[in-house]
């Protein structure tokens, strides 16, 4: 099953853009990556998803890399709102969370 | 609309006891998935159902827990005979499930359980 590795954590200054990256090396050709995020005290909440192509909503924006090895999410101006821990998740390991990247947007 | 649903949300048991954790998934999902994630840990799947059929259950620990969704909604994560190493937040997830991917996950608050 497909995993992914993510940086433990990571810092931005608010307003700034933050770019968060996830390397899943084995991937397969079928496999979406989707990102999800989770506040303290609550469950994940989906953030975005995609195939091959760039995605942009209106919470972030996908990068995937021509490979499909690697992906970025971008929060285009972090908020305070934004501190969470990140996970991106394969779904053909939709189970697999790892530990994700937490996220700290200093004001 | 409503989003997924847990209770308790809080549970308080002393080791050795039996528990049950129970979720209520959005109108209309067929997937629904339990995890456990321990402090500072992500989520860990634990077992999946396809309306009422439990299609995966190898996350589960120990035969002490067990899960059920009879009447492929409502669903309850028993735990038996609780141990200290079964505190943990349990997470409950639903998902709409079509033949083709993606199939996005909703989560519910979780049910926070500690075991003294």
């Amino acid at each position: 099953d497909a995993k992914t590795t993510q940086p433990n954590s990571m810092e931005s200054n608010e307003e700034e853009p933050v770019h968060l990256p996830c390397n899943h090396s084995t991937i397969s050709g079928t496999d979406y990556i989707h990102w999800y995020r989770q506040l303290p005290s609550q469950g994940p909440e989906y953030v975005i998803h995609g195939l091959t192509s760039n995605v942009n909503n209106r919470m972030a924006s996908l990068a995937i890399a021509e490979d499909r090895k690697s992906s970025t999410l971008i929060l285009h101006r972090a908020t305070l709102r934004d501190a969470a821990v990140y996970y991106c998740t394969i779904t053909g390991n939709q189970f697999y969370f790892g530990t994700g990247t937490s996220l700290t947007v200093i004001p | 609309g409503a989003g997924v649903s847990q209770s308790p949300r809080y549970k308080v048991a002393k080791r050795g006891q039996d528990v049950a954790l129970r979720c209520d998934p959005i109108s209309g999902h067929v997937s629904l998935f339990w995890y456990q994630q321990a402090l500072g840990q992500g989520p860990e799947f634990l077992t999946y159902f396809q309306n009422e059929a439990q299609l995966d259950k190898s996350g589960l620990p120990s035969d002490r827990f067990f899960a059920e969704r009879p009447e492929g909604s409502v669903s309850t994560l028993k735990i038996q005979r609780t141990q200290q190493e079964d505190s943990a937040v349990y997470l409950c997830a639903s998902s709409l499930w079509q033949d083709s991917w993606p199939d996005t996950q909703y989560f519910g608050p979780g049910t926070r359980l500690t075991v003294l």
